[in-house]
């Protein structure tokens, strides 16, 4: 059964912190993908970012890091020196390629970031 | 260009009204989800259309819960006989469908549906 799980709900950090949000995966699908998505107090869901399972490259954007790894099905996500404007709540999400793109979200990790 | 949009941005029904939740998806995308984000539940998948078809509605909680989608584009979510516990964020994503795997098929989100009842 495919599943996500987000085992920090709530992370609080000071201004200029790094910090990781962990997402942890399982699904039966050898191709999968995993998606990170932002939502601030106004609501919306923003996209952030999406890693296909045959790629497992690193990707930076920014101040903003992902690091996927299939061994452990592990997809992280680091901000480095945290802003105030990263205060959200963030989402994992797996789909699988023969399960209609539908997305799986795990529980959802709210960050503060204090000044 | 224009994201999804969804009307009503909020909605206070009483318990036993029918409710209707439309969604605008971005031009040219043929593939619409519904989600439900509740405090109990999460967010929670609920259906899928590919143009005017849904192929997937094994998230609709109740047969209270249907959905259309009419010219491969707008769709409407409709609840009858609403509950209490139908009190959600409801919101609608699309995606361009054209390529499934490919980059194109990241899901855009509109704001969401507030619905209170009663």
């Amino acid at each position: 059964a495919q599943k996500v799980t987000q085992a920090q709900t709530e992370i609080s950090v000071v201004e200029k912190e790094d910090v990781t949000l962990d997402c942890v995966y399982e699904t039966r699908d050898t191709t999968y993908y995993l998606f990170w998505y932002k939502q601030p107090p106004s609501g919306e869901l923003v996209f952030l970012i999406r890693r296909n399972s045959f790629d497992e490259q690193n990707e930076i954007s920014g101040r903003y890091s992902w690091n996927f790894q299939k061994s452990t099905s592990s997809f992280n996500f680091t901000i480095t020196a945290s802003q105030v404007v990263d205060s959200a709540v963030y989402f994992c999400a797996l789909s699988e390629a023969r399960n209609t793109d539908k997305l799986i979200f795990g529980t959802g990790t709210r960050l503060q970031v204090f000044p | 260009g224009a994201g999804v949009s969804q009307s009503p941005s909020n909605k206070v029904t009483e318990k036993g009204k029918d409710v209707e939740l439309r969604c605008d998806p971005i031009s040219g995308h043929t593939a619409l989800y519904w989600y439900r984000q509740s405090l109990g539940q999460g967010l929670e998948f609920l259906i899928y259309f590919q143009g005017n078809s849904a192929p997937d509605k094994s998230g609709l909680p109740s047969d209270r819960f249907s959905a259309e989608r009419t010219g491969g584009s707008v769709s409407t979510l409709t609840i009858q006989r609403t509950q209490q516990e139908d009190s959600a964020v409801y919101l609608c994503a699309s995606s361009s469908g054209f390529h499934r795997g490919s980059s194109t098929d990241t899901q855009y989100f509109g704001p969401g549906t507030r619905l209170t009842v009663l």
